[in-house]
């Protein structure tokens, strides 16, 4: 199957600074990718969807201002945790899909620690 | 998406073949089934996809019943590795669309 990877795969940082997670296609375009979050022992939740050259679509409770995202390219998207806080603490998962094929790939995944 | 109800758990014993249960009684008539796994602390793993018709790839089977309300995926010889929380989906997946993840079927393959 298609290779998304993610980076860093691990990130601890302080409280207040920011953190940007890159999620990228290896070996296909992705004119979509979406950006999900998942707290311990629970599911993944979508935070929001990405295409490329346009602004971001969230879902309804995620704060655009506070996590930024940007879809510069068709191998690319970026999550960026501004001012973080401890509550963010979780793991973040990106996924990309080729075009309209049916198939979304998922990439390994960012566990943030805010301390 | 519509809604899809998995049992939270299930055993199977190495070497048997998993069943794995998935009730979607609402699905629309464009939207496809889709089943992905994730082992812990990785992101989820496609593992299949399917309209209405049976279908098979080298991880595992799809059976669709004939009013599509509910499916079942089959890993023939379950090992170890097969370990994982597994995800039943349904949605159209048509260019955007987004998909929504329920809570899945904690599958533990045991020795």
């Amino acid at each position: 199957g298609a290779v998304v990877s993610q980076h860093p795969s691990r990130v601890i940082c302080k409280s207040g600074t920011s953190v940007k997670i890159e999620c990228r296609s290896l070996d296909f375009q992705a004119t979509t990718m979406f950006w999900y979050r998942q707290f311990p022992k629970q599911s993944l939740m979508l935070m929001a969807t990405s295409n490329e050259g346009s602004k971001a679509t969230y879902e309804q409770g995620v704060e655009k201002d506070k996590f930024l995202i940007n879809h510069a390219s068709l191998t690319l998207s970026t999550l960026t945790v501004t001012s973080a806080h401890p509550e963010d603490s979780s793991f973040y998962i990106c996924s990309a899909k080729p075009g309209n094929f049916y198939e979304q790939y998922f990439g390994p995944g960012t566990r943030l620690t805010v301390t | 998406d519509a809604k899809t109800t998995q049992p939270p758990s299930m055993d199977c014993a190495e070497g048997r073949a998993a069943n794995l249960p998935c009730n979607h009684s609402t699905i629309s008539g464009n939207e496809y089934v889709y089943w992905y796994r994730q082992i812990h602390s990785q992101g989820p793993q496609y593992i299949i996809h399917g309209l209405k018709n049976n279908e098979t790839n080298e991880m595992a089977s799809l059976i669709i019943t004939e009013d599509r309300k509910s499916s079942t995926l089959i890993l023939p010889h379950a090992t170890l590795r097969d370990t994982a929380v597994y995800y039943c989906i349904v949605g159209s997946n048509f260019g955007n669309e987004k998909l929504t993840f329920g809570t899945g079927t904690r599958l533990t393959i045991i020795p």
